[in-house]
């Protein structure tokens, strides 16, 4: 079985450019959440996607989006990037909120 | 009160010795929680659900529960090197809340 599979690994992106990360969760999960690390900040909460609607969000700025599409497959943008956006982020999904399974993360840097 | 707590460590063991890590949580009706592992540089790795008090064993590891005191204890047992790691406790409220994490270290 399949693990939860985000794309790409790493990214270098300038400030002002916008990004989008992707997240294929494990087959049958059909909820997905996005966390962001960075380090002495712990895992950040950014939102959280069931059957293609956002069931929960974090408390970050506009910037930050995310969309499901109806294969549970995920997306996350973050516009208009910030030096304080380099971060490893976290696409987590599950079958219903509960127990969560990691992917390898996407590690974005902003120069 | 934060809702998911940890002792940061660092926390020091000797190589077979048992590591003890703690966490404490504020809402009582919680009723599911999760020990996750992320060795540095890498994403979180799902080790150990519990939901009912008491203990559950698999392996070397051990996870205690303790609703009446609100706090989740994850044991490791012949501790290893290998179990150098910063190891996260988490609580579903909907999204999960995570801990701050307990750094362990194991020392040959």
């Amino acid at each position: 079985k399949a693990g939860v599979t985000q794309t790409p690994r790493y990214l270098i992106k300038t400030r002002g450019q916008q990004v989008t990360l992707s997240c294929s969760p494990i087959s049958g999960h059909r909820s997905v959440s996005w966390y962001q690390q960075t380090p002495g900040q712990g895992l950040q909460f950014l939102f959280e996607y069931f059957s293609e609607t956002q069931r929960n969000k974090g408390n970050f700025p506009g910037r930050f989006s995310g969309r499901q599409f109806s294969n549970s497959r995920s997306e996350m943008n973050v516009s208009t990037l910030e030096l304080g956006d380099s971060a490893l982020y976290l696409c987590a999904s599950s079958l219903a909120g509960a127990e969560a399974f990691f992917g390898q993360g996407t590690r974005l840097t902003v120069v | 009160q934060k809702e998911v707590e940890q002792n940061s460590g660092p926390l020091s063991v000797p190589e077979g010795a048992i590591a003890s890590l703690n966490c404490t949580y504020s809402d009582r009706g919680s009723q599911s929680f999760f020990w996750y592992r992320q060795y540095s540089g890498k994403s979180p790795e799902l080790i150990m659900s519990i939901y009912s008090n008491g203990d559950k064993e698999d392996g070397r590891f051990t996870a205690q529960l303790n609703k009446a005191s609100q706090y989740v204890s994850l044991l490791i047992r012949d501790s290893q090197p290998s179990d150098s790691a910063t190891y996260l406790c988490a609580v579903p409220r909907g999204k999960l809340i995570f801990g701050q994490g307990t750094e362990l270290s194991v020392k040959p």
